[in-house]
C-alpha cells in the first residue's frame, strides 16, 4: 500500500497549547497536502507544500516537508476548541497520477 | 460560488441492493474524484473522471461502477451491495485535476447497508 502514516493517531491537548502531527509517505512526490476533516464530514484543504519547500506558514499553521525523511509535520499554534478534527497528508501517487492517497489522520482534540 | 454537492446524504440500503449516489462539482470544475472513507481502511481512491473520462482507477470490485456527465456531474454506482460496502462516500473536484491541484470535497453520502 501506499497509504502513508500518521502520528499520533490522537491528540488531546489543551485549548492554547500548540498541536503537532507527524506525516511519513513512501514514494516520490511533487508535493504534499494537509487536509481537515470535522467528524462525519467532507475534509477540508489546509495547505499545500511543494518537494523544493521545506517550511510554509499559513495562519496559526506551519507545515514543513523533509524529502529525504519522506515526512511532513503539521504544527497548529495556540489551538482553539473549534480545531478539534481529524488531520491527514495526502499525496498524489507518482507522475502523471490523479489519485491522491491519504494517510490514516490524527485525531485531535481540544479541551476548552 | 456553490460548493460540491452530494445527493443524498444518508441512504440505507440491504444486502444485494444496489445504489446510485450523485455529485455535483464545483462550477467550471472538470475533475472529480470518489473517495470511500471506513474507520478500518480510512480513506481510500475510487476513481477520477475528467471531460467523462476516467483517468485513474482504484483497487475496488466491478461492483463500483461511475461515469461523468458533460456538465460535469458525476454518479458512482454500486451493485450488489454488501455489508463491508457501509462508508461514507466522498466526491472531490478540482479545475483540471492532476498532481498540483488541491481538492474541494462534499459532505459526503453516509451509506448503510443492513
Amino acid at each position: 500500500s501506499q497509504q502513508g502514516e500518521e502520528d499520533p493517531q490522537a491528540l488531546s491537548i489543551q485549548e492554547g497549547e500548540n498541536a503537532t502531527m507527524n506525516c511519513s509517505y513512501k514514494t516520490s512526490i511533487n508535493n504534499l497536502q494537509w487536509y481537515r476533516q470535522n467528524s462525519g464530514r467532507g475534509l477540508v484543504h489546509l495547505i499545500l507544500i511543494r518537494s523544493n519547500e521545506r517550511e510554509k506558514h499559513s495562519g496559526r499553521l506551519r507545515v514543513t516537508l523533509d524529502t529525504s525523511k519522506k515526512s511532513s509535520s503539521l504544527l497548529i499554534t495556540a489551538s482553539r476548541a473549534a480545531d478539534t478534527a481529524s488531520y491527514f497528508c495526502a499525496h498524489y501517487s507518482g507522475a502523471g497520477s490523479y489519485q491522491l492517497t491519504f494517510g490514516k489522520g490524527t485525531k485531535l482534540s481540544v479541551i476548552p | 460560488k456553490a460548493g460540491v454537492t452530494q445527493t443524498p446524504r444518508y441512504l440505507i440500503k440491504t444486502r444485494g441492493q444496489q445504489v446510485t449516489l450523485s455529485c455535483s462539482p464545483i462550477s467550471g470544475h472538470r475533475s472529480v474524484s470518489w473517495y470511500q472513507q471506513t474507520p478500518g481502511q480510512g480513506l481510500q481512491f475510487l476513481f477520477e473522471y475528467f471531460s467523462e473520462t476516467q483517468r485513474n482507477k482504484g483497487n475496488f470490485p466491478g461492483r463500483f461502477s461511475g461515469r461523468q456527465f458533460s456538465n460535469s456531474r458525476s454518479e458512482m454506482n454500486v451493485s450488489t451491495l454488501e455489508l463491508g460496502d457501509s462508508a461514507l462516500y466522498l466526491c472531490a473536484s478540482s479545475q483540471m485535476g492532476g498532481p498540483n491541484e488541491k481538492l474541494f470535497f462534499g459532505s459526503g453520502t453516509q451509506l448503510s447497508v443492513l
